[in-house]
Protein backbone atom coordinates (compact mmCIF):
# COMPACT_ATOMS: atom_id res chain seq x y z
CA UNK A 1 0.00 0.00 0.00
CA UNK A 2 1.71 3.43 -0.74
CA UNK A 3 2.28 5.74 1.34
CA UNK A 4 1.17 9.69 2.33
CA UNK A 5 2.51 12.07 -0.53
CA UNK A 6 2.76 15.23 -0.34
CA UNK A 7 4.09 17.55 -3.22
CA UNK A 8 6.24 20.00 -3.75
CA UNK A 9 8.88 18.77 -1.18
CA UNK A 10 10.72 22.75 -1.33
CA UNK A 11 9.08 25.66 -1.82
CA UNK A 12 10.70 28.50 -1.92
CA UNK A 13 8.53 31.86 -1.65
CA UNK A 14 9.17 35.30 -0.68
CA UNK A 15 6.93 37.42 1.78
CA UNK A 16 3.20 38.62 0.52
CA UNK A 17 3.02 35.73 -1.56
CA UNK A 18 1.09 32.78 -1.22
CA UNK A 19 1.42 29.10 -1.21
CA UNK A 20 -0.29 25.75 -2.22
CA UNK A 21 0.68 22.33 -0.60
CA UNK A 22 -0.60 19.30 -1.37
CA UNK A 23 -1.14 15.76 0.25
CA UNK A 24 -2.64 12.46 -1.23
CA UNK A 25 -3.10 10.12 1.97
CA UNK A 26 -3.00 6.41 2.03
CA UNK A 27 -6.29 5.18 -0.20
CA UNK A 28 -9.30 4.21 2.03
CA UNK A 29 -8.29 7.06 4.83
CA UNK A 30 -10.59 9.63 5.21
CA UNK A 31 -8.86 11.81 7.38
CA UNK A 32 -6.51 14.15 6.85
CA UNK A 33 -4.42 16.38 9.36
CA UNK A 34 -2.00 19.49 8.76
CA UNK A 35 0.58 20.42 11.21
CA UNK A 36 3.63 23.01 11.18
CA UNK A 37 6.73 21.78 12.66
CA UNK A 38 9.20 24.01 13.66
CA UNK A 39 12.42 23.85 15.51
CA UNK A 40 11.01 25.83 18.41
CA UNK A 41 7.53 24.57 18.84
CA UNK A 42 7.34 21.36 17.48
CA UNK A 43 4.65 19.85 16.09
CA UNK A 44 1.48 22.53 16.14
CA UNK A 45 -2.17 21.04 14.79
CA UNK A 46 -3.44 23.15 11.88
CA UNK A 47 -6.39 21.29 11.16
CA UNK A 48 -8.52 18.07 10.10
CA UNK A 49 -10.32 17.40 7.61
CA UNK A 50 -12.64 14.27 7.02
CA UNK A 51 -15.03 13.12 4.04
CA UNK A 52 -14.61 16.79 2.92
CA UNK A 53 -15.38 18.82 5.98
CA UNK A 54 -13.26 20.39 8.04
CA UNK A 55 -13.66 18.35 11.74
CA UNK A 56 -11.27 21.42 13.93
CA UNK A 57 -8.38 23.09 13.37
CA UNK A 58 -5.33 24.88 15.42
CA UNK A 59 -4.59 28.42 16.74
CA UNK A 60 -3.50 29.60 13.60
CA UNK A 61 -4.53 32.78 11.98
CA UNK A 62 -7.11 32.76 8.94
CA UNK A 63 -3.90 33.03 6.40
CA UNK A 64 -4.22 29.28 6.88
CA UNK A 65 -6.84 27.54 4.87
CA UNK A 66 -7.35 24.09 3.68
CA UNK A 67 -9.54 21.76 1.64
CA UNK A 68 -10.01 18.17 1.13
CA UNK A 69 -11.17 16.74 -2.38
CA UNK A 70 -13.82 13.77 -2.88
CA UNK A 71 -10.36 11.47 -3.53
CA UNK A 72 -9.42 12.39 -0.03
CA UNK A 73 -6.83 14.40 -0.82
CA UNK A 74 -6.09 17.45 0.41
CA UNK A 75 -4.67 20.81 -0.23
CA UNK A 76 -3.03 23.59 2.33
CA UNK A 77 -3.34 27.46 1.58
CA UNK A 78 -1.19 29.94 3.12
CA UNK A 79 -1.77 33.46 1.55
CA UNK A 80 0.12 36.50 2.74
CA UNK A 81 3.38 34.64 3.25
CA UNK A 82 5.51 36.07 6.40
CA UNK A 83 9.18 35.08 7.49
CA UNK A 84 7.90 32.87 10.71
CA UNK A 85 5.89 30.66 8.12
CA UNK A 86 8.82 29.30 7.13
CA UNK A 87 8.84 25.91 7.87
CA UNK A 88 8.20 22.14 7.42
CA UNK A 89 4.45 21.09 7.19
CA UNK A 90 3.43 17.66 7.77
CA UNK A 91 0.22 15.48 6.67
CA UNK A 92 -0.81 12.28 8.13
CA UNK A 93 -3.59 10.50 7.27
CA UNK A 94 -5.78 7.69 9.25
CA UNK A 95 -8.93 6.25 9.07
CA UNK A 96 -11.05 7.56 11.89
CA UNK A 97 -9.06 11.00 12.78
CA UNK A 98 -6.20 12.17 15.14
CA UNK A 99 -7.84 10.36 17.83
CA UNK A 100 -8.88 7.56 16.62
CA UNK A 101 -5.62 5.60 16.27
CA UNK A 102 -2.27 5.71 14.62
CA UNK A 103 -2.08 8.62 11.72
CA UNK A 104 0.70 8.13 9.11
CA UNK A 105 2.90 11.31 8.35
CA UNK A 106 3.76 12.34 4.78
CA UNK A 107 7.92 13.25 4.26
CA UNK A 108 6.64 17.27 4.38
CA UNK A 109 6.86 20.14 2.46
CA UNK A 110 10.00 22.12 3.50
CA UNK A 111 8.61 26.01 3.28
CA UNK A 112 11.42 28.73 3.34
CA UNK A 113 10.07 32.80 3.03
CA UNK A 114 12.58 34.94 2.20
CA UNK B 1 -6.70 26.01 26.30
CA UNK B 2 -5.60 22.54 25.69
CA UNK B 3 -2.13 22.05 26.77
CA UNK B 4 0.86 19.25 27.05
CA UNK B 5 4.37 19.95 28.46
CA UNK B 6 6.67 17.60 27.95
CA UNK B 7 10.05 17.28 29.88
CA UNK B 8 12.85 16.96 29.33
CA UNK B 9 13.50 18.67 25.97
CA UNK B 10 16.88 16.57 25.70
CA UNK B 11 18.26 13.70 27.33
CA UNK B 12 21.57 11.45 27.38
CA UNK B 13 21.64 8.24 28.64
CA UNK B 14 24.50 5.16 28.49
CA UNK B 15 22.93 2.45 25.92
CA UNK B 16 21.79 -0.03 27.64
CA UNK B 17 20.18 2.12 30.05
CA UNK B 18 16.91 2.98 30.43
CA UNK B 19 15.54 6.39 29.20
CA UNK B 20 12.20 8.21 30.74
CA UNK B 21 10.24 11.07 29.37
CA UNK B 22 7.71 12.37 30.97
CA UNK B 23 4.49 14.48 29.86
CA UNK B 24 1.16 16.29 31.41
CA UNK B 25 -1.84 17.20 29.87
CA UNK B 26 -4.60 19.92 31.22
CA UNK B 27 -7.36 18.87 29.91
CA UNK B 28 -8.93 15.89 32.52
CA UNK B 29 -11.41 14.64 29.41
CA UNK B 30 -8.55 13.35 26.98
CA UNK B 31 -8.69 9.97 26.41
CA UNK B 32 -5.74 9.50 23.75
CA UNK B 33 -2.07 9.44 24.08
CA UNK B 34 -0.03 8.60 21.25
CA UNK B 35 3.84 8.66 21.06
CA UNK B 36 5.90 9.48 17.89
CA UNK B 37 9.50 8.57 17.20
CA UNK B 38 11.02 10.76 14.36
CA UNK B 39 14.33 10.19 13.81
CA UNK B 40 16.48 12.54 11.27
CA UNK B 41 15.31 13.77 8.52
CA UNK B 42 12.18 10.95 8.46
CA UNK B 43 8.21 11.59 9.38
CA UNK B 44 7.28 11.01 12.69
CA UNK B 45 6.02 7.29 13.35
CA UNK B 46 3.50 6.20 15.85
CA UNK B 47 5.49 3.63 18.61
CA UNK B 48 2.92 3.16 21.25
CA UNK B 49 -0.18 4.48 21.99
CA UNK B 50 -2.66 4.29 25.09
CA UNK B 51 -6.20 5.21 25.95
CA UNK B 52 -7.45 6.72 29.25
CA UNK B 53 -9.46 3.25 30.34
CA UNK B 54 -5.98 1.56 30.49
CA UNK B 55 -2.71 2.22 32.74
CA UNK B 56 0.11 0.92 31.28
CA UNK B 57 1.04 -0.70 27.96
CA UNK B 58 4.01 -2.69 26.94
CA UNK B 59 5.36 -3.39 23.34
CA UNK B 60 8.62 -5.08 23.77
CA UNK B 61 11.17 -2.72 24.94
CA UNK B 62 8.96 0.14 25.16
CA UNK B 63 6.18 1.31 27.89
CA UNK B 64 3.86 3.71 28.43
CA UNK B 65 2.16 5.08 31.51
CA UNK B 66 -0.98 6.71 32.49
CA UNK B 67 -1.74 8.22 35.67
CA UNK B 68 -5.31 10.15 34.98
CA UNK B 69 -5.41 11.96 38.47
CA UNK B 70 -2.80 13.31 37.86
CA UNK B 71 -3.00 14.08 34.17
CA UNK B 72 0.78 12.58 33.20
CA UNK B 73 1.80 9.94 31.32
CA UNK B 74 5.69 9.09 30.34
CA UNK B 75 7.47 6.36 28.15
CA UNK B 76 9.96 3.86 29.08
CA UNK B 77 12.44 2.63 27.14
CA UNK B 78 14.36 -0.06 28.41
CA UNK B 79 18.08 -1.25 26.90
CA UNK B 80 18.05 1.60 25.03
CA UNK B 81 20.21 0.69 21.46
CA UNK B 82 21.39 3.27 19.37
CA UNK B 83 18.73 3.00 17.07
CA UNK B 84 16.42 4.59 19.49
CA UNK B 85 18.20 8.55 19.02
CA UNK B 86 15.75 10.29 17.60
CA UNK B 87 13.23 13.28 18.87
CA UNK B 88 9.50 11.51 20.13
CA UNK B 89 7.12 13.47 21.09
CA UNK B 90 4.10 13.27 23.22
CA UNK B 91 0.25 13.94 22.41
CA UNK B 92 -3.35 14.35 23.80
CA UNK B 93 -6.65 14.13 21.85
CA UNK B 94 -10.10 14.15 23.56
CA UNK B 95 -12.07 12.49 21.14
CA UNK B 96 -11.42 10.62 17.50
CA UNK B 97 -12.60 14.27 15.81
CA UNK B 98 -10.71 16.49 18.16
CA UNK B 99 -7.90 18.31 17.44
CA UNK B 100 -4.53 16.94 19.04
CA UNK B 101 -2.25 18.59 20.84
CA UNK B 102 1.66 17.77 20.47
CA UNK B 103 4.17 18.01 23.23
CA UNK B 104 7.31 19.57 21.72
CA UNK B 105 9.39 17.19 21.54
CA UNK B 106 12.25 14.98 23.65
CA UNK B 107 15.76 15.00 21.53
CA UNK B 108 17.02 11.77 22.91
CA UNK B 109 20.84 10.99 22.39
CA UNK B 110 22.26 7.08 23.13
CA UNK B 111 25.74 7.29 23.94
CA UNK B 112 28.05 4.75 23.08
Amino acid sequence: KAGVTQTPRYLIKTRGQQVTLSCSPISGHRSVSWYQQTPGQGLQFLFEYFSETQRNKGNFPGRFSGRQFSNSRSEMNVSTLELGDSALYLCASSKTGTGGGEQFFGPGTRLTVL
Amino acid sequence: GENVEQHPSTLSVQEGDSAVIKCTYSDSASNYFPWYKQELGKRPQLIIDIRSNVGEKKDQRIAVTLNKTAKHFSLHITETQPEDSAVYFCAATLNRDDKIIFGKGTRLHILP
